[in-house]
């Protein structure tokens, strides 16, 4: 079993659509949780970030995590054609590793 | 805020021969740096890190190797390329989230892509 687990998608929906994704996990010591963007051929940028549980907002962009369910999801509203990129999972307990999931490719239709 | 630099973008190199890849951070000191590399449609797997001037930790045996001669400089070697090296290399380090330096935020650059024939 991957200590990150993460639906590689792809993912397609319409302009204006809820994006959702999400990952599980296995570890219970993970702490930092990340989302990040990552445009075709080029390096992720942070998008959100998330410490324990609980839930965060930034404009579109809502993270969740769920510690007791070791599970954490992303949603963007009002989804742009700018969305469509590959959305990579992140988590870390108190070191420096990260443990990434495998990326989910959203497409948004314009 | 930091910023990171990679070179080159892209990269063919033939089998057997030598790689050099270069990672330069600004806008701060002392920073841990970090290669990843991506294989397609694959998460990031960590090669090396480094929290200081000549120390290099490996993360997987594998066919390259990582050196840090200054303290804001990362370069990723290997003295002879296999296919299996093909993907694209990431340089990290890592920096300021939420106001405060955040020793698990991970801040990517914009990588390079070799491709080994």
């Amino acid at each position: 079993q991957k200590e990150v687990e993460q639906d590689p998608g792809p993912l397609s929906v319409p302009e204006g659509a809820i994006v959702s994704l999400n990952c599980t996990y296995s570890n219970s010591a993970f702490q930092y949780f990340m989302w990040y963007r990552q445009y075709s051929r080029k390096g992720p940028e942070l998008l959100m970030y998330t410490y324990s549980s609980g839930n965060k907002e930034d404009g579109r962009f809502t993270a969740q995590v769920d510690k007791s369910s070791k599970y954490i999801s992303l949603f963007i509203r009002d989804s742009q054609p700018s969305d469509s990129a590959t959305y990579l999972c992140a988590m870390s307990a108190s070191d420096y590793k990260l443990s990434f999931g495998a990326g989910t490719t959203v497409t948004v239709r314009a | 805020s930091q910023t990171i630099h990679q070179w080159p973008a892209t990269l063919v190199q033939p089998v057997g021969s030598p790689l050099s890849l270069e990672c330069t951070v600004e806008g701060t000191s002392n920073p841990n740096l970090y290669w990843y590399r991506q294989a397609a449609g694959r998460g990031l797997q960590l090669l090396f890190y480094s929290v200081g001037i000549g120390q290099i930790s490996s993360e997987v045996p594998q066919n390259l190797s990582a050196s840090r001669p200054q303290d804001r400089q990362f370069i990723l070697s290997s003295k002879k390329l296999l296919l299996s090296d093909s993907g694209f290399y990431l340089c990290a380090t890592e920096g300021l989230a939420g106001g405060g330096l955040a020793k698990n935020i991970q801040y990517f650059g914009a990588g390079t892509r070799l491709s080994v024939l």
